[in-house]
């Protein structure tokens, strides 16, 4: 079975400064998918940024970067140089069959 | 390139009313998927569809949802009746590939039922 665990209801930062959201998986499968998404109040799910189980390097677009350890199960979220705009809902979701999602994390960006 | 549409955008019924909820996915995409996100909560998967096949709709609630993709294009979800905890974002997505791939979603219909 697959779970993604967000243990982080809120976080808070400074604007500029860098943020880690936490993600930890479990899956017994050697072949998955690892996406972060962002929902602003607005509703919307927009994709950020994808890590496959296989891929060497941690991925990265933009200001955001996904550290995967794959040993401890865990993709956190970087972000660098945090924006007023950054303030939403961030959810991490990892697909194998089916795309699941962990309960995610309220961000706030405080100027 | 269009993205996922979703309509209505928002729906205020009555509980023990009927709604429906329609998504046309991104052209080519195979898979959609229907996902039912509860207010403070992350989203739940209701149905997934590969082409017009069910991969999985273990967590649909059979007695009052259900889903169609005719064609294997758009897609219809259904409720009736309608219950209060059924007031949440429905959100539509789809992707090339069940896995491996970027998973794109609509702007989600916003049901309340009261």
């Amino acid at each position: 079975a697959q779970k993604i665990t967000q243990t982080q209801p809120g976080m808070f930062v400074q604007e500029k400064e860098a943020v880690t959201l936490d993600c930890t998986y479990d899956t017994s499968d050697p072949s998955y998918g690892l996406f972060w998404y962002k929902q602003p109040s607005s509703g919307e799910m927009i994709f950020l940024i994808y890590q496959g189980s296989y891929d060497q390097q941690n991925a990265t677009e933009g200001r955001y970067s996904l550290n995967f350890q794959k040993a401890r199960k865990s993709a956190n979220l970087v972000i660098s140089a945090s924006q007023l705009g950054d303030s939403a809902m961030y959810f991490c979701a990892m697909s194998r069959i089916k795309l699941v999602f962990g309960k995610g994390t309220k961000l706030t960006v405080n100027p | 390139e269009a993205g996922v549409a979703q309509s209505p955008r928002y729906k205020i019924i009555e509980k023990r009313q009927s709604v429906a909820f329609w998504c046309n996915p991104i052209s080519g995409h195979a898979t959609l998927y229907w996902y039912q996100q509860i207010l403070g909560q992350g989203p739940k998967l209701l149905i997934q569809f590969q082409n017009n096949g069910v991969v999985d709709d273990s967590q649909l609630p059979k007695d009052r949802f259900s889903a169609e993709r005719l064609k294997g294009v758009d897609s219809t979800l259904k409720i009736q009746p309608a219950k209060l905890e059924d007031s949440a974002v429905y959100l539509c997505a789809s992707s090339p590939l069940s896995t491996g791939n970027t998973i794109y979603f609509g702007e989600g219909s916003w049901l309340t039922v009261v």
